[in-house]
């Protein structure tokens, strides 16, 4: 599988309920920035959590990284219609610091039913 | 306080014609990097510069595709002889020097080939 692969590939949930997306990736990270996606628009960064980092919250977003298990979530909380998107995450390699190329992973398409 | 920039937003070109992209990063940045995304994938990176420097082509094909981002202007992703498997959407994300690399994208430039 690459390198930030997310799970599940696909979501429907009800409005109001929490909405919690899982990422694995292989390598070693710098850091790891999660993504979202309206259709057939650009992309929109969310959140980024560094590698010395466990949990990072920003508004009804909570990311978390297990850099032991290679693993990030994303929960949305009492989610919204306006939530329906594809929501990425993506590594950034750890090359000592500084700029690099992102690995994107497949992306979770999150349908919220009204 | 403008995004990144690109244009065009769409592009149809026919068979063996050529297409050229441009961004113009978030002031202050001097990264861009440039991603190819085929319909229903995640992003792929292509490849990455700075001011008349290309840093990382690794994921640029090795013909038809170049990139530059001159001393003045907009960063342009030029491709050759477009052939129907370019037909894809390409986004261009631009970060400050920070260590940490947030990178912020452009609504993005979809190639229709023909």
């Amino acid at each position: 599988s690459q390198q930030g692969e997310e799970d599940p590939q696909a979501l429907s949930i009800q409005e109001g309920e929490n909405a919690t997306m899982n990422c694995s990736y292989k390598t070693s990270i710098n850091n790891l920035q999660w993504y979202r996606q309206n259709s057939g628009r650009g992309l929109v960064h969310l959140i980024l959590i560094r590698s010395n980092e466990r949990e990072k919250h920003s508004g009804r977003l909570r990311v978390t990284l297990d850099t032991s298990k290679k693993s990030s979530s994303l929960l949305i909380t009492a989610s919204r219609a306006a939530d329906t998107a594809s929501y990425f995450c993506a590594t950034d390699a750890d090359s000592g610091g500084g700029a690099d190329g992102l690995t994107f992973g497949k992306g979770t398409h999150l349908i919220i039913q009204p | 306080n403008a995004g990144v920039m690109q244009n065009p937003r769409h592009l149809v070109r026919r068979r063996g014609q050529e297409a050229r992209l441009r961004c113009s990063p978030m002031k202050g940045h001097s990264h861009v990097y440039w991603y190819r995304q085929l319909p229903e994938e995640g992003l792929k990176f292509m490849v990455y510069l700075q001011k008349e420097n290309i840093i990382d082509e690794s994921g640029m094909p090795k013909e038809r595709f170049s990139a530059e981002f001159p001393k003045e202007g907009p960063s342009i992703l030029r491709i050759q002889q477009v052939v129907r498997g370019d037909s894809a959407a390409y986004f261009c994300a631009s970060s400050g020097t920070g260590y940490y690399n947030e990178q912020f994208f452009g609504p993005g430039t979809r190639l229709t080939v023909l």
